[in-house]
């Protein structure tokens, strides 16, 4: 079955980075895309962006760009999402998020478990 | 970006009551709509993409319909686990947006 196992909670002071990664299995990891999703305590949902784990750049919200880095690593069926000039704003859970099916790429089907982000000084 | 307003952000109801959930795109996405049901603690779980299309497995009380910049979840007969917070997302545009979430409480 699809599994995807997020990395464990991670503190981190203002102004570092954090690199938080998501190990697919049960399918065949070029196969589909992966997207990066995260919640603030208490907020809503705002995604993050998109890699192709078979190739190609990734695509990231507007909001992010410059700050997030999106790679993956196909020996080990993994992608890994870094964002870097942590800010408290950015204390929230990330999820790694995989579509059902890939003609609906852009619909998010299955989810890893969540990774909660502290920034705090 | 995309702005979707989800009303109301909550709202309370009773077991066995019909529900209804707006979401509106601050411009045409076509039928290219989804939501989601998220619990406490939990990843947020897929129920109807493009608009109306349940996702396999979901109950058939919930249902999705509109196109164009208006949608709408129902669910017929609320049921004690449909207690939740629910979230429209667009996949029109690459910049893939969600709704501010309406919580469903128990009155």
């Amino acid at each position: 079955q699809v599994q995807l196992v997020q990395s464990g909670a991670e503190v981190k002071k203002p102004g570092a980075s954090v690199k938080v990664s998501c190990k697919a299995s049960g399918y065949t990891f070029t196969t589909y895309y992966m997207h990066w999703v995260r919640q603030a305590p208490g907020q809503g949902l705002e995604w993050m962006g998109i890699i192709n784990p078979s190739g190609g750049s990734p695509s990231y919200a507007q909001k992010f760009q410059g700050r997030v880095t999106m790679t993956r690593d196909t020996s080990t069926s993994t992608v890994y999402m870094e964002l870097s000039s942590l800010r408290s704003e950015d204390t929230a859970v990330y999820y790694c998020a995989r579509p059902y099916i890939s003609s609906l790429y852009r619909v998010f089907g299955y989810w890893g478990q969540g990774t909660l982000v502290t920034v705090s000084s | 970006d995309i702005q979707m307003t989800q009303s109301p952000s909550s709202l309370s109801a009773s077991v066995g009551d019909r529900v209804t959930i707006t979401c509106r795109a601050s411009q045409r996405i076509s039928s290219y709509l989804n939501w989601y049901q998220q619990k406490p603690g939990k990843a947020p779980k897929v129920l109807v993409y493009a608009a109306s299309s349940l996702q396999g497995g979901v109950p058939s009380r919930f249902s999705g319909s509109g196109s164009g910049t208006d949608f709408t979840l129902t669910i017929s007969s609320l049921q004690p686990e449909d207690f939740a917070t629910y979230y429209c997302q667009q996949s029109y545009s690459t910049a893939l947006t969600f709704g501010g979430g309406t919580k469903v409480e128990i009155k």
